[in-house]
């Protein structure tokens, strides 16, 4: 069964800071993984989705790599805002349109 | 860019009572997916429809079932509720080709 960890739990940066957000998973066998973010009490935002095949893919400020062999993946955040301020989940999937497995998240603060 | 529609957006209900939560998915995407995310918790996955037929099932309750009907939209049908299910559920769709999963905004349901 899939286990996704997230480490930090909680981050508090000051503004203008590049950060890196961390998940890990048991099963390297995925098909994807998915990073997203979600604003208290509100709905998951995708952020970005890498396939098993690719190493890395950006969005802007957001920079997300998977090391599948390894069961890694990071998001890298760039010169953070407070508006980045929000829970960023992870989620391996096994294969296309699978259920998501989450991870318990990192809360991001980012302080002006 | 029409989004997933999930209504109702809030709802209370009592003990034992019944609900019934319903779900629009993007149009032309063919795969609904049901999460249920319990207050500090990550969303966990309850079951998913692929083309109208249930194609995962995950920590759904037996009191709990769902079905996905023939425009697309699908409705979680919750029986005997408890105060456990006190919940945010998300509905989540995707088109097979493409995979990425889109969520809606969320149920917040209140079983008091």
């Amino acid at each position: 069964k899939q286990e996704v960890t997230q480490i930090p739990a909680a981050l508090s940066v000051p503004e203008g800071e590049n950060l890196v957000l961390n998940c890990s998973f048991t099963d390297s066998a995925i098909y994807n993984l998915q990073w997203f973010r979600q604003d208290p009490g509100k709905g998951l935002t995708s952020l970005l989705l890498i396939q098993s095949s690719q190493r890395e893919q950006t969005s802007g400020r957001l920079n997300a790599s998977l090391d599948k062999s390894s069961g890694r993946s990071t998001l890298y955040i760039a010169a953070s805002q407070p508006g980045d301020s929000a829970t960023y989940l992870c989620a391996p999937g096994d294969s296309g349109n699978t259920p998501l497995v989450f991870g318990k998240g990192t809360r991001l603060s980012v302080i002006a | 860019a029409a989004g997933v529609i999930q209504s109702p957006r809030h709802l209370i209900k009592e003990k034992r009572e019944t609900a019934t939560l319903k779900c629009y998915p993007i149009p032309r995407h063919d795969t609904v997916y049901w999460y249920q995310q319990g207050p500090g918790q990550d969303p966990q996955f309850l079951i998913s429809f692929y083309e109208k037929m249930q194609s995962d099932k995950g920590s759904i309750p037996d009191r709990f079932s769902a079905q996905q009907f023939s425009d697309y939209h699908s409705e979680l049908n919750m029986s005997s509720l408890e105060l456990g299910d006190s919940a945010l559920y998300f509905c989540a769709s995707s088109f097979k080709l493409e995979e990425t999963q889109y969520f809606g905004p969320g149920t917040r349901l209140l079983v008091l």
